[in-house]
């Protein structure tokens, strides 16, 4: 059982160059998470997907896109990479529901240069 | 808006001793609340949860929470520490409100790392 997986796990960019993370459940889950963790921030919402389709900012979404073309997949684009970019993303997906639990991935440490 | 705030970077524990890492929340509707551990270079594991009834919540590990709706808190708490407990805690807040802008966000803290010493 898979649960969560992202790809990759690392990954260096030039600043301006663009990529793609990619999130994938194998759980059949409604709700789906893109979070960066950077120290002494905690992790902090980017951008959340309710259902297939739909996509909605968190609390740090600027200089991020995403897409929910497909219930599994959550992708996480950037589109010019900044410095400021550098840290670790985690993927999350829960049942419907508030009262759910959420699943994490491994996370993807991510380093612009 | 929903936040949560935990106000200790770092909890030193003698193994044995009892333990409390501090998590309070605000937000709008009913407060869904939750607590992770997170272990070096891993992802993060679910602790336990509190949605609605019993005040006291069990989880995995031995932890436990307690909520109180009047000081808007959420404390996890162990009555023994181990030393394989020594990990960065995360609580985490759900809003319920539906007519909210935040309905289904799912909010955490900085995270507080627990040091257990032997």
């Amino acid at each position: 059982n898979a649960g969560v997986t992202q790809t990759p796990k690392f990954r260096v960019l030039k600043t301006g160059q663009s990529m793609t993370l990619l999130c994938a459940q194998d759980m059949n889950h409604e709700y789906m998470y893109w979070y960066r963790q950077d120290p002494g921030m905690g992790l902090r919402l980017i951008h959340y997907s309710v259902g297939e389709g739909t996509t909605a900012k968190g609390e740090v979404p600027d200089g991020y896109n995403v897409s929910r073309l497909k219930k599994q997949n959550f992708l996480l684009g950037l589109e010019s990479a900044a410095p400021s970019q550098t840290s670790v993303y985690f993927c999350a997906s829960s049942y419907q529901g508030v009262g759910t639990e959420a699943f994490f991935g491994q996370g993807t440490r991510l380093t612009v240069v | 808006a929903q936040s949560v705030a935990q106000p200790e970077d770092q909890v030193n524990v003698a193994e044995g001793n009892p333990l409390t890492v501090k998590c309070t929340y605000s937000v709008s509707g009913n407060p869904y609340l939750f607590w992770y551990v997170q272990y070096p270079n891993r992802g993060l594991q679910f602790l336990l949860k509190y949605i609605t009834g019993d005040n006291l919540v069990k989880g995995s590990y031995g932890f436990e929470a307690e909520f109180n709706k009047s000081q808007t808190s959420f404390h996890l708490k162990k009555p023994s520490a181990l030393v394989s407990d020594s990990a960065l805690y995360f609580c985490a807040v759900r809003n319920g409100d539906r007519t909210s802008g935040g309905y289904n966000k799912l909010i955490f803290g900085a995270g507080t790392r627990l040091a257990v010493h032997p």
